[in-house]
């Protein structure tokens, strides 16, 4: 199994821009999420899926959207970057409760010029 | 909402010595408590957990302890070893919240050899 599987890992955007996180799990989870870790700081839930086709906003959902066509794949859609955004991105997955992340993906690092 | 304070947010302990980790949180009714280590530039890995109906839960060298009455939980590692050199994040999460995890800042902990 690979786990969690997060594409880029790496992006610079421009202010205005807007981008696809990629995410995809192939453990079966129902449940995956978004989380955004800023500098010295913990998680902060952007965006949860408790199964294909439901999706739901977390703690700081503004500038994105998201979802979950299958149960495989879960992405993060930023509208119009904004440097607020600069951010490293986690894509996680559980297959026990929503929003108890088991397995995190690498992470995207994000920078918005 | 739920806050969670984390302490200390740096812990400097020479090998083979033990480190604890203290979480307080504010929602009388949060049910989960789970830690995570972030290694630098890694993702971060879940690698213990606790629920509100058990009181203490040990995995090899690290152990959660859980005190409903003072809402506080902690993280003991002993024996410590370099490897275990990371930041550690803290959550805790209600079902009346979604599930939704609410993470402490962290703390940074460097074992010495």
């Amino acid at each position: 199994n690979a786990g969690v599987t997060q594409t880029p890992k790496f992006q610079v955007l421009k202010t205005g821009q807007s981008m696809t996180l990629q995410c995809a799990q192939d453990m079966n989870h129902e449940y995956m999420s978004w989380y955004r870790q800023d500098p010295g700081m913990g998680l902060r839930l952007i965006h949860y899926s408790v199964g294909a086709g439901i999706t739901d906003q977390g703690e700081v959902p503004n500038g994105y959207n998201v979802s979950r066509s299958t149960t495989e794949d879960f992405p993060l859609r930023l509208l119009s970057a904004a440097p607020s955004q600069t951010s490293v991105y986690f894509c996680a997955s559980s297959y026990s409760s929503p929003n108890q992340p088991q397995h995190f993906g690498d992470g995207t690092r994000l920078s918005i010029l | 909402g739920e806050n969670v304070e984390q302490h200390p947010s740096t812990l400097s302990v020479q090998e083979g010595d033990s480190a604890v980790i203290k979480c307080t949180y504010s929602d009388s009714a949060s049910n989960y408590f789970p830690w995570y280590k972030q290694e630098l530039g890694k993702r971060p890995q879940l690698i213990i957990d606790i629920r509100s109906n058990v009181g203490e839960k040990k995995d090899q060298r690290i152990a959660v302890t859980l005190n409903k009455t003072a809402k506080h939980f902690s993280l003991h590692i002993t024996e410590t070893q370099p490897e275990d050199s990371a930041v550690y994040f803290c959550a805790a999460s209600t079902l009346a919240a979604g599930n939704k995890l609410t993470f402490g800042g962290g703390t940074r902990v460097l074992v010495k050899p």
